[in-house]
């Protein structure tokens, strides 16, 4: 069974840019998480959706990043628009049980912002 | 709130050392424990888990113990190789999200 697909791998924008982020989690898998990595800070959770519908956005920054989950299969978050200290790596995970236990996670995308 | 603590990094052992990293965290409840390991330029990987108080999770040698008492749940392994190399994560849910420890650096050297 394939694991959770991110996509794309690497992203290198310029300051004020759209930058959309995609996630597929694993098949049957109910939660989903978008979390964000960086030296500074280390992994922060952005956002969780449970069977599509977001749950709890408190880790979201600020309001040039939303996140979506239209299906089952499918997420995005997006950030509009983009500034140097959004450079992090993104990473989706998602689960099967109510209470998060053991994360799948994705391999991540790496977003550089200049 | 919940919190977890583990010990800074990075940690540099040589092929076949014993290796402990320690974690300790702060619940309310009865949170359940674990490590993830996140190999360069991977997602994070669940090692291993443990959901209840004196529970022992084990797997690829690595072994932990959650400890009510201590609060503590210390990541150990008898004989480390070089492909162990890698971040270790401690990481506790309880609620409904999943809090991670800052991570700690593993290098092993030949």
């Amino acid at each position: 069974d394939a694991g959770v697909i991110q996509s794309p791998r690497h992203e290198v924008t310029e300051m004020g840019q759209e930058v959309t982020l995609r996630c597929k989690p694993i098949s049957g898998h109910d939660y989903l998480f978008w979390y964000r990595q960086t030296m500074m800070r280390g992994l922060e959770l952005l956002i969780y959706f449970n069977n599509n519908v977001p749950i709890d956005d408190s880790g979201m920054p600020e309001d040039r990043f939303s996140a979506k989950m239209p299906n089952a299969s499918f997420s995005t978050l997006k950030i509009q628009p983009s500034e140097p200290r959004d450079s992090a790596v993104y990473f989706c995970a998602s689960s099967t049980t109510p209470l998060a236990y053991e994360q799948y996670f994705g391999p991540g995308t790496r977003l550089t912002v200049t | 709130g919940n919190s977890v603590t583990q010990m800074e990094g990075p940690v540099t052992l040589s092929e076949e050392a014993f290796l402990t990293i320690n974690c300790t965290y702060t619940a309310t409840g009865y949170p359940s424990l674990f490590w993830y390991v996140q190999y360069p330029g991977e997602g994070l990987q669940l090692l291993l888990k443990a959901t209840k108080a004196d529970d022992k999770g084990s797997n690829k040698g690595f072994e932990a113990t959650y400890r009510k008492e201590t609060t503590s749940f210390h990541l150990e392994k008898g004989s480390v190789q070089v492909s162990d190399s890698a971040v270790y994560f401690c990481a506790l849910t309880g609620g409904f999200k999943t809090i991670f420890g800052a991570g700690t650096r593993l290098f092993v050297k030949a």
